[in-house]
């Protein structure tokens, strides 16, 4: 199965990015989200479609409708300029990424 | 706290082999799954499969089956990723991660990744 994703998507400081990803499996199954920068690991900043981890701020928030999961980050600053990719699993534990979106902080 | 430790980068001529170790530590090694996830220059990341360390069982990604082996040594809480055959296209950072509990999809703790490069 497939996860799709805007290749990007841009922001002016202290607003607000919406990120979504869209796929069939996604009404069954949960979505996470992971940020990636170059030269680094990716972060997981979402799982179980809501939860944030310990260490991610509140402004970094998940949400889901049907087949469609979207990561929000409020107020977003500078250092928020990365790739974000959303991640799910289909019941036999095969793993698939979406393509990952660009989030450029103009 | 969970470290996943990777091993150094490594260069390699087409149809050569690669192993790749991930040492694992702050956490009981056998109650966790282990995955390799890969990202090529430019392209996006992609998931190659997992092993569970406690009994050695895997699963691969389709397009990689018959070329790659995860593999364990219990003793020193370590798992290996060996990819053969390697082509151009497999030049890319790999990393291993595990997930935040037991049976959970997701990827909480990662290596610090490990670049792999395929040239003649």
């Amino acid at each position: 199965y497939e996860l799709t994703q805007a290749p990007s998507v841009s922001v002016s400081p202290g607003q607000t990015a919406r990120i979504a990803c869209s796929g069939d499996a996604l009404a069954k199954q949960y979505a996470y989200w992971y940020q990636k920068k170059v030269g680094q690991a990716p972060v997981l900043l979402i799982y179980k479609d809501t939860e944030r981890p310990s260490g991610i701020p509140e402004r970094v928030t998940g949400s889901s409708s049907g087949t469609t999961v979207t990561l929000t980050i409020d107020g977003v600053q500078a250092e928020d300029e990365a790739d974000y990719y959303c991640q799910s699993a289909d019941s036999s534990g095969t793993v698939v990424f979406g393509g990952g979106t660009k989030l450029t902080v103009l | 706290q969970v470290h996943l430790v990777q091993s150094g980068a490594e260069v390699k001529k087409p149809g050569a082999s690669v192993k790749v170790s991930c040492k694992a530590s702050g956490y009981t090694f056998n109650s966790y799954d282990i995955h390799w996830v890969r990202q090529a220059t430019g392209q996006g990341l992609e998931w190659m499969g997992w092993m569970n360390p406690r009994n050695g069982n895997t699963g691969y990604v389709q397009k990689l089956q018959g070329r790659v082996t995860m593999t364990r040594n219990t003793s020193i809480s370590t798992a290996f990723m060996e990819l053969s055959n390697l082509r151009a296209d497999d030049t890319a950072i790999y990393y291993c991660a595990r997930p935040q509990d037991f049976g959970d999809n997701d990827f909480a703790y990662w290596g610090q990744g490990t670049l792999v490069t395929v040239s003649s």
